[in-house]
């Protein structure tokens, strides 16, 4: 079946360290891939997204790019900053599906 | 434009109490989600609904029950709260396309059972 993977948290930061969060998934077909970000209290907000292999989804210095050979889509940004503290999920869609497909989330602390 | 909205927001049930909550999206999505965030677990795919009149069960329906009347709402039932429904619900809409949908969340509604 379809799933993804996501590195267990909590990572931990200080500001402007570089910052990788690695997801992985199992799907047949042609997935679209996306990362989601839940601050404190909050709901879910799409961060970025890729809908073909070798697109790269990129927002507010978040980067990620869909791997079809690993089947990955690990989500990367230089310098940490507080403010990006939160809760970052990563999920797939199959190609014309219904519903989207979450991993367990991985939760993001930086501090000053 | 509110987007998705979420009511109620915070609830406390005593065991073997019924409750629904209301989800209502003015984006004119065709899709409609209801998932639960349990600590550990992330989010899992309760129920929903591909279109006005239509539901369908997700990953973990059991004890729950839907209904999409209207496009903009998507109602979720508890009809005899458990302490395991303890939980954060999170109601989400979305619009299909070729390659998929993305899906708009609302902020979610903290259920206690106790």
């Amino acid at each position: 079946g379809n799933s993804v993977t996501q590195m267990e948290g909590p990572v931990t930061l200080s500001e402007e360290a570089f910052l990788t969060i690695n997801c992985t998934y199992t799907a047949t077909g042609y997935p679209s891939l996306f990362w989601y970000v839940q601050y404190p209290g909050e709901g879910l907000q799409l961060l970025l997204k890729a809908t073909k292999a070798d697109d790269k989804g990129s927002n507010k210095g978040f980067e990620a790019t869909y791997r079809k050979e690993t089947t990955s889509f690990h989500l990367e940004k230089g310098s940490v900053q507080v403010s990006d503290s939160a809760v970052y999920f990563c999920a797939l869609i199959r190609q014309a599906g219904t519903a989207l497909i979450f991993g367990k989330g991985t939760t993001l602390s930086v501090s000053s | 434009n509110a987007g998705v909205t979420q009511t109620p927001k915070f609830r406390v049930l005593k065991t073997g109490q019924s409750m629904t909550l209301l989800c209502a999206q003015d984006m004119n999505h065709e899709y409609m989600y209801w998932y639960r965030q349990d600590p550990g677990m992330g989010l899992r795919l309760i129920h929903y609904s591909v279109g006005e009149g239509t539901t369908a069960k997700g990953e973990v329906p059991d004890g729950y029950n839907v209904s999409r009347l209207k496009k903009q709402n998507f109602l979720l039932g508890l009809e005899s709260a458990a302490p395991s429904q303890t939980s954060v619900y999170f109601c989400a809409s979305g619009h299909p396309r070729a390659w998929g949908t993305e899906a708009f969340f609302g902020q979610g509604t903290r259920l206690t059972v106790v």
